[in-house]
């Protein structure tokens, strides 16, 4: 079955630094791979996606991009702020597209 | 609309006790699931339904049964709590467009376990 490995496992940066969060996936059957931002108490929430047929996606600050030959994806956030603290997962679908395969979550402290 | 909405938000059992965690969604989505989150173990899907009347198990069912009489509702039973099952759950929702179509899943704020 899939299996979604991410990197790091925490990360520190300055107010106004970048952040990479970097996840590998298994089954090169995947075709959609979400991130998800998790605040202290609260559920995910989905912040960016991105489907096999597409290279690279880009909203504002944050930006995902897919190497489906190396099956790999990684989140970029720029210009970071103390509010994008929180703890980030991605995830890949499996190949009947039923269910999501998480990875293990990063937590990103920002300091001002 | 309010979403998904779990409940209770916070719950203790004793091992043993029986319960049922509630999980509603008014979006007429028709995919819902189950996820148990543990420190450093991210996200773990313990079981899913595509439909009304239709389930499937996830990465982890064991000591847990679910059932989805109607599209709105999807609620988790533990018959027998173990302290292995002292986690946050989560439950989500998204709309299906068709097989190998996977659309942007919608979560609930959580319940917390903790079983004695």
């Amino acid at each position: 079955g899939e299996n979604v490995e991410q990197h790091p496992s925490t990360l520190s940066v300055q107010e106004g630094d970048s952040a990479v969060i970097k996840c590998t996936y298994s089954d090169s059957a995947s075709n959609y791979f979400p991130w998800y931002k998790q605040e202290l108490g609260k559920g995910p929430q989905l912040i960016i996606d991105i489907r096999s047929n597409v290279g690279e996606k880009k909203d504002q600050r944050i930006a995902v991009t897919l190497n489906k030959t190396a099956k790999h994806f990684s989140l970029h956030i720029t210009e970071t702020q103390p509010e994008d603290s929180a703890v980030y997962f991605c995830a890949a679908s499996d190949q009947a597209g039923t269910a999501l395969i998480f990875g293990k979550g990063t937590t990103l402290s920002v300091s001002s | 609309n309010a979403g998904v909405t779990q409940t209770p938000k916070f719950q203790v059992l004793k091992t043993g006790q029986s319960m049922t965690l509630q999980c509603a969604q008014d979006m007429n989505h028709e995919y819902m699931s189950w996820y148990r989150q543990d420190p450093g173990m991210g996200l773990r899907l313990i079981h899913y339904s595509v439909g009304a009347g239709i389930t499937d198990q996830g990465e982890v069912p064991n000591g847990y049964n679910v059932s989805r009489s109607t599209t709105e509702d999807f609620p988790l039973r533990l018959l027998s709590a173990a302290p292995s099952q002292t986690s946050v759950y989560f439950c989500a929702s998204s709309y299906s467009s068709g097989q190998g179509e996977y659309n942007e899943q919608f979560f609930g704020p959580g319940t917390r376990l903790t079983v004695l």
